[in-house]
């Protein structure tokens, strides 16, 4: 089974530039995730998704984050503009529902300089 | 909402040996709790997890065990092995709520 792919694997921006991440889910998942997961600490939830509907988006920052997930399957992350603070890894995880086991793609580190 | 603390934040053991992770969550509310394990430039693998209705899970080398009445659950890796280098992190969620990470430890198995 194949699993939580990301892509890119890297990104390297300016502050004040845009960019956007890409996320394909497990097959048959209905719940998506994304996580930012700054160096040291442990994943926090941006926004999760239920098929194309959102759940949680309590901790997007959305005056420069946006995500959608256009036909419950695949998802983009943009940031635009980029500040240094959003230095990270941007992680993507999917569940079969709500509240199953969650599995994690090897995510996108994005530096901004 | 729901806070995760999770210690120690770096533990190093000798190949063999056992290692333990804790963790403590605030909301009582909490019945999942999934234990991740990420190594360098990868992403969280789930390991092991548990709900609230047992109290111990084991899984050959790793097992998981929750005390409800004092809100903290345990990893438990036994014979540790150098590919148990990584870090860990332990998780909580409420139903179909979002999971709330710890702060991570750092597991070194030294030869």
């Amino acid at each position: 089974e194949a699993g939580v792919a990301q892509s890119p694997r890297y990104k390297i921006i300016e502050k004040r530039q845009s960019v956007a991440f890409w996320c394909n889910p497990i097959s048959g998942h209905a719940t998506l995730y994304w996580y930012q997961q700054i160096l040291g600490q442990g994943p926090k939830l941006l926004i999760q998704f239920q098929n194309n509907g959102v759940v949680d988006d309590s901790q997007l920052p959305k005056d420069r984050f946006s995500a959608e997930r256009l036909k419950g399957v695949d998802s983009t992350l943009k940031i635009q503009p980029a500040k240094l603070e959003d230095s990270a890894v941007y992680l993507c995880a999917s569940s079969l529902v709500e509240g199953a086991k969650a599995f994690f793609g090897q995510g996108t580190r994005l530096t901004v300089v | 909402g729901e806070n995760v603390e999770q210690h120690p934040s770096t533990l190093s053991v000798q190949e063999g040996d056992s290692a333990v992770i804790k963790c403590t969550y605030s909301d009582s509310a909490s019945n999942y709790f999934p234990w991740y394990k990420q190594e360098l430039g990868k992403g969280p693998q789930l390991i092991i997890d548990i709900r609230s209705n047992v109290g111990e899970k084991k899984d050959q080398r790793i097992a998981v065990t929750l005390n409800k009445t004092a809100k903290h659950f345990s990893l438990h890796i036994t014979e540790t092995q150098p590919e148990d280098s990584a870090v860990y992190f332990c998780a909580a969620s409420a139903g179909n709520e979002k999971l709330t990470f710890g702060t991570g430890t750092r597991l070194t198995i030294i030869p």
